[in-house]
């Protein structure tokens, strides 16, 4: 089944405790990327990626690393996560880009306390 | 930077009423892309228009893209509890990078 896994689906944290968002597309698409859902705000890309050691600042970059050693994972990293990083995360992937169908996550939903 | 406003934010019908909501950019786009979230879940993707003044449907859906390519709108006919969730709309211009709106959420009462 085509899909994209996120995990955890719920995770909640202590400010400063660096975590890793985990996200595999198993379609073989070359570009993957991750946003954040916040009420009233809507989605907002943090990172992108266009292939392999290929990535790019979205617009919310700020407290976010993200790598892509492989073409199906693409693990967002926040090394010192804060209060308004709490948010319900998604990861998304497509064929060749924002022209192309994006499959999303199922999210995470994420505490910094 | 590019900006897509939706509106409205939130519309509430009765079951069997139309409902629209609307995306416009400030750039040009390229194409744009309209996907609906029930609650709780994650969005999923509905249609893609490309050409200018192009209509699409799907059942009692219609997509229309404007002849200048910086609007779009989504027409449910009839609507049915099941239409329930938050309806986005993303546009893509010259940076590669889409641009979400913030959503229409649908309640509809039976």
């Amino acid at each position: 089944e085509a899909q994209v896994t996120q995990n955890p689906r719920y995770l909640i944290t202590v400010t400063g405790k660096k975590l890793t968002v985990t996200c595999s597309q198993n379609m073989n698409h070359e570009y993957m990327s991750w946003y954040r859902q916040d009420p009233g705000l809507g989605l907002r890309q943090i990172y992108y990626s266009m292939n392999v050691e290929v990535t790019d600042k979205g617009d919310v970059p700020e407290g976010y690393k993200v790598s892509r050693k492989e073409k199906r994972n693409f693990p967002l990293i926040l090394e010192s996560p804060s209060p308004n990083q709490t948010s319900l995360y998604f990861c998304a992937s497509s064929l060749q880009g924002s022209n192309t169908e994006a499959f999303f996550g199922q999210g995470t939903r994420l505490t910094v306390v | 930077g590019q900006q897509v406003m939706q509106i409205p934010q939130y519309q509430h019908v009765q079951e069997g009423e139309d409902f629209t909501t609307y995306c416009n950019s400030s750039t040009t786009l390229s194409n744009i892309q309209w996907y609906k979230q029930r609650p709780g879940g994650h969005p999923v993707f509905l249609i893609q228009l490309v050409k200018s003044g192009e209509v699409k449907k799907q059942k009692r859906l219609t997509f229309q893209f404007g002849e200048a390519k910086k609007n779009s709108s989504l027409h449910i006919t009839a609507t049915q509890t099941t239409d329930v969730g938050t309806y986005f709309c993303a546009g893509t211009g010259g940076s590669y990078i889409p641009t979400f709106g913030r959503g229409t959420s649908l309640i509809v009462h039976p």
